[in-house]
């Protein structure tokens, strides 16, 4: 079964630097699809980023990075000029792609602060 | 742009009742789904359904649960006699394909 791994239950940075949450997974699958999702005090899940496995290309989202170690099952997201608008949870999700299941995995979250 | 609607926002019942909770999702997509996430906990699958079935369900997607695609635009989950433990946010989500998951604003559902 694929599981996914969030190490840091608490990361905090100062507003303007540059904070890496860290996140990995195990699976079998060579094929899949990796997400940051992020999750404000209003609970709703917003994506931040996506990574599809077989691009080596790391994905960007304008302040918003991966690092994709394919080898290592590592996939960690990179906030720069952090704003305090970007407090919240962050989860790290995984999904297959072809066959086998569709759902989101999701890992335990990061409650990353952001201070003035 | 388009998004997955989630009715009601907070839903407060008493143990044993029966609860729906409602969602819209985006028009052309194929797969939904249902997850939910005990406060201060990961968010956790529930169910996927596709092509008017479940495709699939977790462990904690017992009898007491059912989803339904009544009329083509809205999907539902039941929970037949609520548990003090199913206190939880419940989020649907829909996806055309399985790199692109919309999820709702979710469901606060408190069980007293």
């Amino acid at each position: 079964a694929q599981t996914v791994t969030q190490s840091q239950p608490e990361m905090s940075v100062q507003e303007a630097e540059t904070v890496t949450l860290s996140c990995t997974y195990d699976t079998s699958e060579s094929d899949y699809y990796l997400f940051w999702y992020k999750q404000p005090p209003s609970r709703q899940m917003i994506l931040v980023i996506r990574q599809e496995a077989y691009k080596q290309q790391n994905a960007t989202e304008n302040r918003f990075s991966v690092n994709f170690q394919k080898a290592a099952k590592s996939f960690s997201l990179k906030i720069s000029d952090s704003q305090l608008g970007d407090a919240a949870m962050y989860f790290c999700a995984y999904s297959a792609t072809q066959g086998g299941s569709e759902k989101l995995v999701f890992g335990k979250g990061t409650k990353l602060t952001v201070n003035p | 742009e388009p998004e997955v609607t989630q009715t009601p926002s907070h839903q407060v019942t008493q143990m044993g009742q029966e609860v729906i909770l409602r969602c819209v999702p985006i028009s052309n997509h194929l797969y939904f789904y249902w997850y939910r996430q005990i406060l201060g906990q990961k968010v956790e699958f529930l169910v996927s359904f596709y092509n008017n079935e479940i495709s699939e369900k977790s462990e904690i997607f017992d009898d007491q649960f059912s989803v339904e695609r009544p009329d083509g635009s809205n999907f539902t989950l039941k929970i037949r006699s609520t548990k003090l433990e199913d206190s939880a946010m419940y989020f649907c989500a829909s996806s055309e394909t399985r790199d692109g998951y919309t999820f709702g604003s979710g469901t606060r559902l408190t069980v007293v």
